[in-house]
């Protein structure tokens, strides 16, 4: 089945730096690969995603980028913010033509520190 | 902005106990969906569910697991006898298709099991 790593596990950065945060997946079937964003005690709230017939994708200060031949995509954030702290998950989808399958494997998490 | 509701936000319970947790998709979504993530750790996937069926499960959704769409509108997991290490936020999913269109997470349940 999939399985997904993500890193760095911790990231501090200092506000308006930018911050990036890396994954990858070892099911070449997967193709839909979804960020969510985790505060305190809260819901993981989409805030990106982005499917396998795309190369990158950009929301605003937000942009996340695939590479499909080595298997691994990434979150890019610009100007960051002290409301960006967060713990960022990544995700990633396969789709199984031989039946339903849209279960979301997920990374471990980054816990994002924005600085003041 | 459509959204999946859960109930109850906090549910406290004795182990070897019996609990059902309790969520309401969106209206239109076909595919539902439970994950767990236990306290500091990932968001973890139990089970998902079309077409009144179980499509695929976990490893973790042992036969103490089970989900129902008991009426059109409410789908549920039961955890038949918990134990300790059951305790954990228990999101509820939905989504239009099984392509992530349209994916999104209930508010949670946390379940504390003593």
């Amino acid at each position: 089945g999939e399985n997904v790593e993500q890193h760095p596990s911790t990231l501090s950065v200092q506000e308006g730096d930018s911050a990036v945060i890396k994954c990858t997946y070892s099911d070449s079937a997967s193709n839909y690969f979804p960020w969510y964003k985790q505060e305190l005690g809260k819901r993981p709230q989409l805030i990106i995603d982005i499917r396998s017939n795309v190369g990158e994708k950009k929301d605003q200060r937000i942009a996340v980028t695939l590479n499909k031949t080595a298997k691994h995509f990434s979150l890019h954030i610009t100007e960051t913010q002290p409301e960006d702290s967060a713990v960022y998950f990544c995700a990633a989808q396969s789709q199984n033509y031989g039946g339903s399958q849209g279960n979301l494997i997920f990374g471990k998490g980054t816990k994002l520190s924005v600085k003041p | 902005e459509p959204e999946v509701t859960q109930t109850p936000s906090h549910q406290v319970t004795q182990m070897g106990q019996e609990v059902i947790l309790r969520c309401v998709p969106i209206s239109n979504h076909l595919y539902f969906y439970w994950y767990r993530q236990i306290l500091g750790q990932k968001v973890e996937f139990l089970v998902s569910f079309y077409n009144n069926e179980i499509s695929e499960k976990s490893e973790i959704f042992d036969d103490q697991f089970s989900v129902e769409r008991p009426d059109g509108s409410n789908f549920t997991l039961k955890i038949r006898s918990t134990k300790l290490e059951d305790s954990a936020m228990y999101f509820c999913a939905s989504s239009v298709g099984d392509r992530g269109y349209g994916y999104t997470f209930g508010s949670g349940t946390r379940l504390t099991v003593v």
